[in-house]
């Protein structure tokens, strides 16, 4: 079994804050994608990066894909409290079609 | 939009006990999934359906049977609950455009306890 390696595992930090998470794999992933999960309910997709070196935004949301497409990251600007909850990245091999997910980082913004 | 709809939503059951969780969805989507969310261990796949007639065991099938009952539903049902089954349990489907790039829909999950 392939390993998604994400971290930090936990990040409490303040309103206006900047953040970064990373997920990291000795695999190479013909796509990578994170979820964001909040308390009591299933995941939602964010985004999907597909090429090596690919950088996406979403509002404050910027993720980054490796050029060896193995790690990814996900900063977030100014953070806020409603960027509260579990960030999940998860990625496809090229010879598996399922999803290898990470362990998630739990993410609490204090107002 | 109801989109991936699990029931129970809540379940305590105990040592040897047996119950079906039921996942539907209203997406028209041709692959459904079980996974599992443990803590610090993030979603492990137990089952999928790749198309309505077809399952395949995923990661942690032991303890667990599937039925793909026709292309919205897909239930899954542990026998003879363990305590090591207490988990919150997740229904998904998808329709990817391509293999590489499908978005999983998730349902909101069934909490489960197995004393």
């Amino acid at each position: 079994t392939q390993l998604l390696e994400q971290s930090p595992q936990f990040l409490s930090i303040q309103e206006g804050e900047n953040l970064t998470v990373y997920c990291n794999s000795s695999s190479v992933f013909s796509s990578l994608q994170w979820y964001r999960q909040e308390p009591g309910e299933g995941p939602v997709l964010l985004v999907t990066v597909v090429t090596g070196g690919e950088v996406k935004k979403l509002k404050r949301l910027t993720f980054q894909f490796g050029d060896a497409r193995k790690d990814s990251s996900l900063h977030i600007t100014a953070a806020q409290p409603g960027d509260t909850g579990l960030y999940l990245c998860a990625g496809r091999e090229d010879s598996n079609y399922q999803l290898i997910w990470g362990a998630g980082t739990k993410l609490i913004i204090k107002p | 939009n109801a989109g991936v709809t699990q029931t129970p939503k809540f379940q305590v059951l105990k040592t040897g006990q047996s119950m079906t969780l039921q996942c539907a969805q209203d997406m028209n989507h041709n692959s459904m999934y079980w996974y599992r969310q443990d803590p610090g261990m993030g979603l492990r796949l137990i089952y999928y359906s790749a198309s309505e007639g077809t399952t395949d065991k995923g990661e942690v099938p032991n303890g667990y049977n599937v039925s793909r009952l026709n292309k919205r539903e897909f239930s899954l049902r542990l026998e003879s609950a363990a305590p090591s089954q207490t988990s919150v349990y997740f229904c998904a489907s998808s329709e990817p455009r391509t293999a590489n790039t499908g978005e999983l829909f998730f349902g909101e999950g069934s909490r489960l306890t197995v004393l």
